[in-house]
């Protein structure tokens, strides 16, 4: 079976500008949640959606966003890019909101 | 206070060393104890999974939890090359789904 799958994989934008990252979570998984990593810290939590419902967000300001479509795959927005966006972003499904979470391989993005 | 505490290392061990990765946490509400191995620039692997306190056996692979003390651990047997990584605690609980990481610590073995 395919695990999470994220595109794309590499992302190079300026500072300002919108970015959309998209993931598909494992078949049969319900629950997407996004998260952060900047290089040399742990993932932070920015967003998780279980049914098409947004069911936590993290400490990120308004400039992020996201949703998740009836086939359960998922997007995430970021506006207004800054230099401090530059990260790995990670999308992780489960199959309940509850259950453990799967990572895809994550989108690398930089702003310059 | 950060809620998770883990020692970045770096941390270099000969092959087939026993390996002895911790956390710390403040949360008293985490109930679900999980460790992630992150090979460089690729998605964190999901490695073990426990909820409360315990231990855990995989392979290699043993994972210990104690709630009283708030502390996590992960010990690799006759470590390999391969294993070299970083590998990340996270915890969840409390009413609340997301996942909530230490720093990492990064882990080499050497031939």
């Amino acid at each position: 079976d395919a695990g999470v799958t994220q595109s794309p994989t590499h992302l190079i934008k300026t500072r300002g500008q919108q970015v959309t990252l998209r993931c598909s979570p494992i078949s049969g998984h319900k629950s997407v949640s996004w998260y952060q990593q900047v290089l040399g810290q742990g993932p932070q939590f920015i967003f998780q959606y279980y049914e098409k419902e947004e069911r936590g967000r993290g400490n990120f300001p308004d400039r992020f966003s996201a949703r998740q479509f009836p086939n359960y795959s998922s997007e995430l927005n970021v506006n207004a890019l800054l230099l401090g966006d530059s990260a790995l972003y990670l999308c992780a499904s489960s199959s309940q909101a509850t259950d453990t979470q799967y990572f895809g391989p994550g989108t690398r993005l930089t702003v310059l | 206070q950060k809620e998770v505490e883990q020692d970045p290392g770096p941390l270099s061990v000969p092959e087939g060393a026993i390996v002895s990765l911790n956390c710390t946490y403040s949360n008293s509400a985490f109930q679900y104890f999980m460790w992630y191995r992150q090979y460089s620039r690729k998605g964190p692997e999901l490695l073990m999974y426990t909820y409360s306190s315990g231990n855990k056996e995989d392979g290699r692979f043993t994972a210990q939890v104690d709630k009283s003390s708030k502390y996590i651990s992960l010990f690799i047997r006759d470590s390999q090359p391969s294993d070299s990584a970083t590998y990340l605690c996270a915890m969840s609980g409390g009413g609340s789904e997301k996942l909530v990481f230490g720093k990492g610590t990064k882990l080499t073995v050497n031939p």
